[in-house]
């Protein structure tokens, strides 16, 4: 099973958008809903802030949110804030009943 | 709190065996799946498979089957992950993570370094 692909890195200046893809193919994204994303920062685990495509769970900003084209996952950040800067992965359940991840975006805030 | 706390860092010999527990508090262990995934230095993140801690039925990911075991001890609320013939390439932090849609908890990550 291949890794998801993302870019290594995005940056944003505060209060701008930015978005991250996540690039699978119809035996992971493409195939079913269960795609996730992850925010980490070094030193802390990783934390859920988005599930099943486009949920949030409880107590994760509405700056996140998500959505998935094809085999292309996304994960878009409004309002770009200092805090956001962190690494980024997404992760998809796939058709061998396995889950992958990708490799992770680096955030930075100009 | 709820958290999975997971045993500490060790160095292990090619060849040797390590078992790596992780720790549920806060909640009900035989509630959820706990995977395991590993993050070698310098790659991304590897998944490597699940225990259902109720009825102790694993999945292992095809690359560590036969030499990884996942097990539980539901007195401790604690899951384990056994890995043997260790090489260089194990070299890595290992974490254990609950599936709850998605993995919405993770434990702090344990490093295991293969070193003779």
């Amino acid at each position: 099973q291949s890794a998801l692909t993302q870019p290594a890195s995005v940056s944003g200046s505060p209060g701008q958008p930015i978005t991250i893809s996540c690039t699978g193919s119809s035996s992971d994204i493409g195939a079913y809903k269960y795609v996730s994303w992850y925010q980490w920062k070094p030193g802390k685990a990783p934390k859920l802030l988005i599930y099943d495509v486009n949920k949030r769970p409880s107590g994760v900003s509405n700056r996140f949110s998500g959505s998935k084209s094809g085999n292309t996952a996304s994960l878009t950040i409004s309002g770009l804030q200092a805090e956001d800067e962190a690494n980024y992965f997404c992760s998809s359940y796939t058709d061998s009943n396995t889950f992958v991840f990708a490799t992770g975006t680096e955030v930075t805030v100009l | 709190q709820v958290q999975l706390l997971q045993s500490g860092a060790e160095v292990k010999r090619p060849g040797a065996s390590v078992k790596v527990s992780c720790k549920a508090s806060g909640y009900s262990i035989s509630g959820y799946y706990i995977h395991w995934i590993r993050q070698a230095p310098g790659q991304g993140l590897e998944w490597m498979g699940w225990i259902n801690p109720d009825s102790r039925i694993t999945n292992y990911a095809q690359k560590f089957q036969g030499w990884v075991t996942m097990t539980r001890d539901l007195s401790i609320s604690t899951v384990y992950m056994e890995l043997s013939g260790l090489k260089s390439d194990d070299t890595a932090v290992y974490y254990c993570a609950r599936l709850n849609g998605a993995f919405d908890m993770w434990g702090q990550g344990t490093r295991i370094t293969v070193s003779s």
